[in-house]
Parts: structure tokens; sequence; C-alpha cells
């Protein structure tokens, strides 16, 4: 089945800078690839996806790519800010059946 | 609109004990599905149900058992509580299943001594 690695598992930034989560996935037939935020002691939230067909998304300050020759995607977020502190899940799915998440990355923006 | 709603939040179980985790979503999706989390090792993925009538086994299915009652509402089931079951458990609901958004509830928080 499907196996989704996420790094790094913690990460501190300074407010302003940017913040870069990878997620490496291992079935070459997985066409989704969603990233979710959870605030301490909150449910979790889709922030941004893409799909297969799309090698970069952006939102405003959020931004995801794809390289699905490598089987990796990544989250990036510019211009930090504190409340972008949480825990960010990327995740993996081919078809509508299941979704697959990484381990989290804890990231924390100091002011 | 209420959105995905779990009930307990908060339980306390001795080893051994059954109980019932409820789920109902009134967003009229597909698919709902039963998450637990533990720090370190992300949401893995116990149960999902694709469609009303359907449920199939996901990640760590091993100790619980679900019910699709109706469109609505997915339970999850631990007959026999153990300790390594202690987690926060999220469900979650989907119009379009694995491609789309996944909607989650708050949360229960289950402990098992």
């Amino acid at each position: 089945g499907e196996n989704v690695e996420q790094h790094p598992s913690t990460l501190s930034v300074q407010e302003g800078d940017s913040a870069v989560i990878k997620c490496t996935y291992s079935d070459s037939a997985s066409n989704y690839f969603p990233w979710y935020k959870q605030e301490l002691g909150k449910r979790p939230q889709l922030i941004i996806d893409i799909r297969s067909n799309v090698g970069e998304k952006k939102d405003q300050r959020i931004a995801v790519t794809l390289n699905k020759t490598a089987k990796h995607f990544s989250l990036h977020i510019t211009e930090t800010q504190p409340e972008d502190s949480a825990v960010y899940f990327c995740a993996a799915s081919k078809g509508t059946d299941k979704l697959i998440f990484g381990t989290g990355t804890r990231l924390q923006v100091f002011p | 609109n209420a959105g995905v709603t779990q009930t307990p939040k908060f339980q306390v179980l001795k080893t051994g004990q059954s109980m019932t985790l409820q789920c109902a979503q009134d967003m009229n999706h597909n698919s709902m599905y039963w998450y637990r989390q533990d720090p370190g090792m992300g949401l893995r993925l116990i149960y999902y149900s694709a469609s009303e009538g359907t449920t199939d086994k996901g990640e760590v299915p091993n100790g619980y058992n679900v019910s699709r009652l109706n469109k609505r509402e997915f339970s999850l089931r631990l007959e026999s509580a153990a300790p390594s079951q202690t987690s926060v458990y999220f469900c979650a609901s989907s119009e379009i299943g694995a491609a789309g958004e996944l909607f989650f509830g708050e949360g229960s928080r289950l402990t098992v001594l």
C-alpha cells in the first residue's frame, strides 16, 4: 500500500523567513496530494492541494510543488507569521478510496 | 450546519471494556473515515466507508469494528479495549472520497488504563 514519508519532524523559523516541508510517496499511481494544517488542540483543516496533472500551485503565501518522476512534493510557506505555527500534514491518495497521511511537521515561527 | 460531529469528546476505559465512538455528518457526503492520531505517528487510517453500505480496512484496523449505519452516521467500536488504543480519534467525511477535501470532527480523546 501507499507509504508517505514527511521531513522534517520539527522546523523552527524566524518570522518573515520561508519554511519548506518535504514529502515522498511510494505508489506511482497516487494522483492527489493535499496538505492539512492542525493548530494546537484543533482538528486538521485543508490548506492547499495539488493533483498529478499540475506541477505547482500557489495560494497567497503558500505553494505546493510536485515532482512525479521523483515521487515527492513540497509545501512552501513564504513570509512566515506567528499564526503559521501549527502541525502540517501531507497526504496522498489514488482514486477515491484511501487518503494516507505523513507523520507531520511541527512548525514554530518565532517573532 | 454542524459539519462532522463526534461523541464522546473524552472517555476513560479500563482494559477489556468496550465502547462505541459515534460520528455523524450533515453535509450529505458519500465517504466517511476514522483516523487515530498518536504523537510522532501522524494520522493513521483505521477504517473507511467509500459509500453507504460499504466499509473497508485502512492501515491499522486490528482491534476495531465499524458500522455505516446510514449515509450520515459511521461508528467505530472497540470490543475489548487495550492500552495501545489510547489515542485521539478523528472522524472525517468527504463528498468525493479521498480525491477531495476531508472535513474532520473535533476529535475524541480516549484513554485506556
